[in-house]
């Protein structure tokens, strides 16, 4: 597609479980970034990964969250052992790669922990 | 590391009157600004953004943003605000060397009153 693609759109889960969410970045992109929104607050940066550079993990809010990105393309976030305060809305976006390159985002996963 | 700072969580207009919103930026050096919107049920779009040269800069829907070194800040504004234009707006900075890893604000929510 020509946009950012996130699966699945919508997740509920019961507390403790694990659960994984899926970016699709446009085509040619070297970076893909991370941000959580909660209601009410702005865009939380979680992880920035940049072509083949270590990606940038210093938003993740703690040791359950991880991030990781194959083939410089598709990139995965996992939460293990989900409480209610990872309810959210997950949001991946995309850039060419420099400070300048403005982001293009997806339409997020919304979580939400029971 | 950058920083950016939305001093106002939300402001009311009337429709046809005009818009400010402030944005107050930290950073070492210029940065790279931008603005985004978040409109109802929408994705994170682009207004404008500014790397260097005129300060003043023009987006789309009729928005404009000048940057002062001076203040450090990025204010966007609108000569005549429409009721479509009611949405949550987010200021960023992009970092123009390291990581350049983009860093929002909390963003200011628009209410538009007819």
């Amino acid at each position: 597609g020509a946009g950012v693609s996130q699966s699945p759109s919508n997740k509920v889960t019961e507390k403790g479980k694990d659960v994984e969410l899926r970016c699709d970045p446009i085509s040619g992109h070297t970076a893909l970034y991370w941000y959580r929104q909660s209601l009410g607050q702005g865009l939380e940066f979680l992880i920035y990964f940049q072509g083949n550079s270590a990606p940038d993990k210093s938003g993740l809010p703690s040791d359950r969250f991880s991030a990781e990105r194959t083939g410089g393309s598709v990139s995965t976030l996992t939460i293990q052992r989900t409480q209610q305060e990872d309810s959210a809305v997950y949001l991946c976006a995309s850039s060419l790669g420099a400070g300048d390159s403005p982001l293009h985002f997806g339409n997020g996963t919304r979580l939400t922990v029971t | 590391a950058q920083s950016v700072t939305q001093p106002d969580i939300h402001i009311t207009v009337s429709e046809g009157a005009s818009l400010e919103l402030r944005c107050n930026y930290s950073y070492g050096a210029t940065p790279y600004l931008f603005w985004y919107v978040q409109s109802p049920g929408q994705g994170l779009q682009l207004l404008l953004k500014y790397f260097s040269g005129d300060t003043l800069v023009q987006g789309i829907k009729g928005f404009e943003a000048e940057f002062k070194r001076s203040q450090s800040s990025f204010n966007l504004r609108k000569p005549s605000v429409h009721w479509s234009d009611a949405a949550e707006y987010f200021c960023a900075v992009g970092a123009r060397g390291g990581g350049f890893k983009t860093i929002f604000g909390a963003g200011t929510r628009l209410f538009v009153k007819a």
